[in-house]
């Protein structure tokens, strides 16, 4: 059980365009999903909590406008990356929040890479 | 202070050996703790997730929680080199979650 999946697992796109990335929790409902961001060999960085059919939390220094979140029901989130640039390129990781709510349950990630 | 502190290592061992990984944290409120497993560019595994003082074993990991030291260990037996991975320490309070930076742990044949 708790089974989370991401769409699609590695994905490269051009500078400019923009990438959604999907999220979703198989087994069970999610009321809350997190997305995180994390470089080649360091930690997770959160970078928003999304609480389903109500507008997502960023984090300090997070653009919203550039990473839109959707959590239209209680197994799917979306991230989009809006005009992606090189920059952008990074390993992005969603979570879905546990039923006890205590716990997160991690997707197998999105590699992106904006050329 | 960060809330979470986590040796980054990185951790070698051979094979068998047991291993110990380790967290501090500085905030008492806490009140789950989780330890995860991070293959490299895979997402986090949850391996373990405790709400109280003492042990958790399952199969060959377990998991120790000291409240009143503030202090996290997994421990895992017999390690094999499948076991090689970051592992992370996480703890949360409401829908609060903090991490630790991981410890980067290679169990050599």
């Amino acid at each position: 059980g708790a089974v989370v999946s991401q769409h699609p697992s590695w994905v490269i796109c051009k500078s400019g365009t923009s990438v959604k990335i999907e999220c979703r929790s198989l087994d069970f409902q999610a009321t809350t999903m997190f997305w995180y961001r994390q470089f080649p060999k360091q930690s997770l960085m959160l970078m928003a909590t999304s609480n389903e059919g109500s507008k997502a939390t960023y984090e300090q220094g997070v653009e919203k406008d550039k990473f839109l979140i959707n959590h239209a029901s209680l197994t799917l989130s979306t991230l989009t990356v809006t005009s992606a640039h090189p920059e952008d390129s990074s390993f992005y990781i969603c979570s879905a929040g546990g039923t006890t709510g205590n716990e997160q349950y991690f997707g197998p990630g999105t590699r992106l890479t904006v050329t | 202070q960060k809330e979470v502190e986590q040796d980054p290592g990185p951790l070698s061992v051979p094979e068998g050996a047991i291993v110990s990984l380790n967290c501090t944290y500085s905030n008492s409120a806490f009140q789950y703790f989780m330890w995860y497993r991070q293959y490299s560019r895979k997402g986090p595994e949850l391996l373990m997730y405790t709400y109280s003082s003492g042990n958790k074993e399952d199969g060959r990991f377990t998991a120790q929680v000291d409240k009143s030291s503030k202090y996290i260990s997994l421990f895992i037996r017999d390690s094999q080199p499948s076991d090689s991975a970051t592992y992370l320490c996480a703890m949360s309070m409401g829908n609060q979650f903090y991490f630790g930076t991981g410890t980067s742990l290679t169990v050599i044949p």
